[in-house]
């Protein structure tokens, strides 16, 4: 079964310094998202991307993050300053629904990114 | 707006109990419901789904109904092995004009016990 895979599996940086986070969804699949879990705490999510452009994101996701798709297969997120609170498990995901039956399709995720930031 | 509430954990249960983990949910609309699984060191796997009301989605034997009246999708299962050790989130996803939004709960942290 076609999967969602994610690299690095664990990223330590220091304070202050960019770190990337690499996704390749399932390769027919249309919508991408961004979610992260603090240890302990809820699924939460950062940013959808559909069709070349970011269509949602969230709070959380202030000019320290950005998305791109870059080669047609792989799907990043960038954080250009990491702080202390950026520590989490980052979760890529994907979706093969279209607008007309958007909310029936199921999410599937890659195992995670845990960053620790020190 | 759109939220899910579910139990907190830790849940400990021994082999063959019967399991449930309560979800309710608000949300604007019509939404789907999922519960997604999360074994140690992997990552969400969708368990089951329902889609409308009285729905009911099963799978490895975990049953959760849909149920508009009470705004619940509680997850159960029968007979719980040891291998049923995880942590379960409930989701709901509502339509957006960009695409399906998912929210998520904290989730449940089951342990079975032989």
């Amino acid at each position: 079964e076609p999967e969602v895979t994610q690299t690095p599996s664990h990223q330590v940086t220091q304070m202050g310094q960019e770190v990337i986070l690499r996704c390749v969804p399932i390769s027919n699949h249309l919508y991408f998202y961004w979610y992260r879990q603090i240890l302990g705490q809820k699924v939460e999510f950062l940013v959808s991307f559909y069709n070349n452009e970011i269509s949602e994101k969230s709070e959380i996701f202030d000019d320290q993050f950005s998305v791109e798709r870059p080669d047609g297969s792989n799907f990043t997120l960038k954080i250009r300053s990491t702080k202390l609170e950026d520590s989490a498990m980052y979760f890529c995901a994907s979706s093969d629904s279209d607008r007309s039956s958007s909310y029936n399709s199921p999410l599937h995720f890659g195992n995670g990114t845990r960053l620790t930031v020190t | 707006g759109n939220s899910v509430t579910q139990m907190e954990g830790p849940v400990t249960l021994s082999e063959e109990a019967f399991l449930t983990i309560n979800c309710t949910y608000t949300a604007t609309g019509y939404p789907s419901l999922f519960w997604y699984v999360q074994y140690p060191g992997e990552g969400l796997q969708l368990l089951l789904k329902a889609t409308k009301a009285d729905d009911k989605g099963s799978n490895k034997g975990f049953e959760a109904t849909y149920r508009k009246e009470t705004t619940s999708f509680h997850l159960e299962k029968g007979s719980v092995q040891v291998s049923d050790s995880a942590v379960y989130f409930c989701a709901l996803s509502a339509a957006s004009n960009t695409g399906n939004q998912f929210y998520f709960g904290t989730g449940t942290s089951l342990t079975v016990i032989p």
